[in-house]
């Protein structure tokens, strides 16, 4: 069966710190596409990345970070520096060789000032 | 540039009637999909397509249908709207083996 779970249903923390959303999945599948959305307030799905299974080089782009790891099946999401304008809600999705994705239930991220 | 639309952006109708939801692409993309977003159940699949004249049933299928005549556009047709049916819907679309791109949602409330 494939399955995302984003245990944190919700977080808070105050600006500027650091913040991991938390992903796994489960596949059967050797080939697959991990990937992360970003859903703010105004409500659409912004595309953040994408990581195939056999590419497990954690990625870094601005504050952004993503940690990629097959043994675990995890592929967590670190924002350093948060800041308000990261509050959203955002989802883990696995993608099959079928190519439908699957979506996590989401984490709603609260980033205070 | 290349984009992904729907329409309406809002919708109200009254249960029993057939409503029929507009997905537009510019991508080129030949996968397109339809998604529902409800409180408690992130994205849930609806129905999909991977080019012209296919369709393929998703997670939550029952009393939606879509048609697929040309690369660029995926209605979804909702025959008779019931209010378990009021949500959020998401059109995607794809090309191998990129990520799915969303169009910006349409909220439709079934009284």
């Amino acid at each position: 069966a494939q399955k995302v779970t984003q245990a944190q249903t919700e977080i808070s923390v105050v600006e500027k710190e650091d913040v991991t959303l938390d992903c796994v999945y489960e596949t059967r599948d050797t080939t697959y596409y991990l990937f992360w959305y970003k859903q703010p307030p105004s409500g659409e799905l912004v595309f953040l990345i994408r990581r195939n299974s056999f590419d497990e080089q954690n990625e870094i782009s601005g504050r952004y970070s993503w940690n990629f790891q097959k043994s675990t099946s995890s592929f967590n999401f670190t924002i350093t520096a948060s800041q308000v304008v990261d509050s959203a809600v955002y989802f883990c999705a696995l993608r099959n060789r079928d190519d439908k994705i699957i979506f996590g239930k989401g984490t709603r991220l609260h980033i205070l000032p | 540039d290349a984009e992904i639309t729907q329409s309406p952006r809002h919708k109200i109708t009254e249960t029993g009637r057939q409503v029929t939801l507009a997905c537009h692409q510019t991508w080129n993309h030949n996968n397109m999909f339809w998604y529902r977003q409800d409180l408690g159940h992130g994205l849930r699949l609806i129905h999909y397509s991977y080019g012209v004249q296919d369709t393929n049933k998703g997670e939550v299928s029952d009393g939606y249908s879509v048609s697929r005549s040309n690369t660029e556009d995926l209605p979804l047709t909702l025959e008779s709207a019931a209010s378990s049916q009021t949500s959020v819907y998401f059109c995607a679309s794809s090309a191998e083996p990129g990520g799915q791109f969303f169009g910006p949602g349409t909220r439709l409330t079934v009284l």
